[in-house]
């Protein structure tokens, strides 16, 4: 049972680039979200979704988009990296009302 | 107001004392109570739920006070590995919405 699995685990990118952090899980989950976590701010809410093709945004949505096209996935796309993305990003899944399980992370530095 | 605040410490605490946080919300529909531990560099587990009773398990008790809007967490007899941030975690779900916020969490460093 993998449980969440993020990819990649680090990434570097120049500014003005686009990339896709993947998130999968195998929990049968409705519930997913995107965290970012910096220094000093705690986790702050991107997008989360609450089923499939449906999707909703957090607290600092700003640069990124989601998409929920099946159960198990919920990909975050950088449209045009920034140095302000620069972050360590986790996506989550759960049911409602319970315990969310996280993912080990993506690292990501934008140059 | 942020939606969940915590003091952020470093709580320094002796190995064996007993040791509290606490952390208020701001949204008065929230509904679901949580506490979060999160190790250096690691992803955030779950501690344990805060039920409107109060709740324990082993060294560990978590309070919530919904007319003040506050959750606590007391941990007794602590360990060295219980050296962590620990983080607070209120889920509102509204009829447009479905948030589960974090606060930022209070370090907590166990002395020997």
């Amino acid at each position: 049972n993998a449980g969440v699995t993020q990819t990649p685990k680090f990434q570097v990118l120049k500014t003005g680039q686009s990339m896709t952090l993947q998130c999968a899980q195998d929990m049968n989950h409705e519930y997913m979200s995107w965290y970012r976590q910096d220094p000093g701010m705690g986790l702050r809410l991107i997008h989360y979704s609450v089923g499939a093709g449906i999707t909703d945004q957090g607290e600092v949505p700003n640069g990124y988009n989601v998409s929920r096209s099946t159960t198990e996935d919920f990909p975050l796309r950088l449209l045009s990296a920034a140095p302000s993305q620069t972050s360590v990003y986790f996506c989550a899944s759960g049911t409602a009302y319970n315990e969310q399980f996280f993912g080990p992370g993506t690292r990501l530095t934008v140059l | 107001r942020k939606e969940v605040e915590q003091d952020p410490g470093p709580f320094n605490v002796p190995e064996g004392a007993t040791v509290a946080f606490n952390c208020t919300y701001s949204n008065s529909a929230s509904q679901s109570f949580f506490w979060y531990r999160q190790d250096c560099r690691k992803e955030p587990k779950l501690l344990m739920s805060v039920y409107s009773s109060g709740n324990e398990d082993g060294r560990f008790t978590a309070q919530l006070n919904r007319a003040s809007q506050y959750i606590s967490l007391l941990i007794r007899d602590s360990k060295l590995s219980d050296s962590a941030t620990y983080l607070c975690v209120v889920r509102a779900r509204g009829n447009r919405d479905d948030k589960i916020i974090f606060g930022k969490g209070t370090r907590l460093h166990i002395l020997p």
